[in-house]
């Protein structure tokens, strides 16, 4: 099956801080979202990104398909972007896989 | 819009009863409803995807006589944990995806319900 990975593992900020989360896929893909799950379990879709950027507010993602990997960027982090992000995708529907996340923390 | 719900959120039981939870999709109708499981500190497993008014399709691995589900309308899957056991205790999250087509939607965007963690003593 398709093999997702993620990188780095953890990450710790101090806030105002600018990062990128990186996601390597092995295989084509026809669906890629990104998801910060907060400290209660909540998954939150951060994007849709099967190819090309998107923006919003503070985060955006890229996601070059032909290459196979996709980046979320976070910038002026704060306390509240702490949790795990987890980037999923879909060869074909209905078998999403995730990655392993990133654990992010950011300290005020 | 887009909201998926769970119930019950905690659930606390004894060995060898059997535990259900529900999902349902309270804005949008939604044929296609996954599980997945995830363990503490790990990532997401799907378990099965439900499609509504036929089987369930279960990952390799997962026993369906143990996870029951069902998925009774386009609105609510269930997912029955028969006979559990302590290696049962997990964190249950569902999601689901929208009718293709739908106005206004993205066709392909999986919505998640906010979990259920289930403790089997």
């Amino acid at each position: 099956g398709i093999q997702v990975e993620q990188s780095p593992p953890d990450l710790i900020l101090q806030e105002g801080a600018n990062s990128t989360l990186r996601c390597n896929f092995s295989d084509s893909v026809n669906n890629l979202q990104w998801f910060h799950q907060n400290p209660w379990g909540q998954l939150i879709n951060l994007f849709y990104i099967p190819s090309g950027t998107k923006q919003n507010g503070r985060l955006s993602a890229t996601t070059v398909a032909t290459e196979r990997y996709s980046l979320l960027y976070i910038s002026s982090s704060q306390t509240t972007d702490s949790g795990v992000y987890f980037c999923a995708v879909e060869r074909r529907n209905n078998d999403m896989r995730f990655g392993a996340g990133t654990r992010l923390t950011v300290k005020p | 819009g887009a909201v998926v719900s769970q119930h019950p959120s905690r659930v606390i039981c004894k060995s060898g009863t059997s535990v259900k939870i529900e999902c349902r999709s309270l804005d949008f109708q939604a044929t296609t409803m996954f599980w997945y499981r995830q363990f503490p500190k790990q990532s997401l497993m799907l378990m099965a995807t439900s499609n509504e008014g036929s089987k369930a399709t279960y990952e390799q691995g997962v026993e369906k006589d143990k996870f029951l589900i069902n998925h009774a309308s386009l609105t609510l899957s269930t997912l029955t944990v028969t006979s559990a056991h302590p290696e049962d205790s997990s964190f249950y999250i569902c999601s689901a995806r929208d009718i293709p087509g739908l106005a206004g939607r993205r066709t392909d965007t999986q919505y998640f319900g906010p979990g259920t963690r289930l403790t089997v003593l």
